[in-house]
């Protein structure tokens, strides 16, 4: 496996359900990010890893729960999540966090919330 | 807060044909990176071209250039010799080299017409 990798890459879920997305990157990176992409709007950074570290919470809500055991993994945890959640969630990597250091993107995970 | 504009909802260019896709940026900040992405419908986000705030020359990577004018704060991106390949969403993003925070465009999407 090469570059940064996501699983599931699509997933259906009722808003009782308990999931997680993953996602693994091959790059020897130190720094880990989750966006979520809905239709019509900019990608939106959830949430920041560096050096196994959360730096960044942009305001999530708290029915996404990210986990980073260690600089090659991501995980974000799902529950209780609402329709308006649909979306696609991309994870990505940097060498480092900050910096001029270019993301490198997963294919991202399509989640629909029925 | 850092802004990103991307004032083409879509363009079409004819196959072969050079087409430039827009963007300006809003920033306070002296040191920070410029970056296009490219989105295909499988949803991956591509890297495709960096280019840094103090870089003087404008950025190229094989067909891509980005056209960068520092006092009007635009970084537009030329694809030169389009193919049918290139039709997809592009977006433009700005990420200041103190912070995790990587700001996208809105999108351009792209369409090739034979």
């Amino acid at each position: 496996e090469t570059g940064v990798t996501q699983t599931p890459r699509h997933l259906v879920m009722g808003m009782t359900n308990k999931k997680s997305l993953k996602c693994e990157q091959h790059l020897g990176h130190n720094a880990m990010y989750w966006y979520k992409q809905s239709a019509k709007k900019p990608l939106e950074l959830m949430f920041v890893y560096n050096f196994k570290e959360q730096t960044e919470n942009n305001s999530v809500p708290s029915r996404f729960s990210p986990e980073c055991p260690n600089s090659s993994h991501l995980f974000l945890h799902l529950h209780t999540l609402q329709p308006e959640d649909s979306a696609l969630y991309l994870c990505a990597s940097t060498q480092r966090a900050g910096g001029p250091d270019t993301q490198y993107f997963g294919p991202g995970t399509r989640l629909t919330v029925l | 807060a850092q802004k990103i504009t991307q004032t083409q909802p879509g363009m079409f260019v004819q196959e072969k044909e050079a087409v430039t896709l827009d963007c300006t940026y809003d920033t306070s900040d002296q040191s920070y990176g410029l970056f296009w992405y490219k989105q295909p419908s499988s949803g991956e986000m591509i890297f495709l071209i960096y280019q840094g705030s103090y870089d003087e020359q404008n950025a190229t990577e094989g067909r891509y250039s980005l056209n960068f004018q520092k006092a009007r704060k635009s970084a537009n991106l030329v694809i030169s010799a389009s193919q049918l390949g290139d039709s997809a969403m592009y977006f433009c993003a700005m990420r200041s080299y103190n912070n995790n925070d990587m700001r996208f465009g809105a999108g351009t999407r792209l369409t090739v017409k034979p």
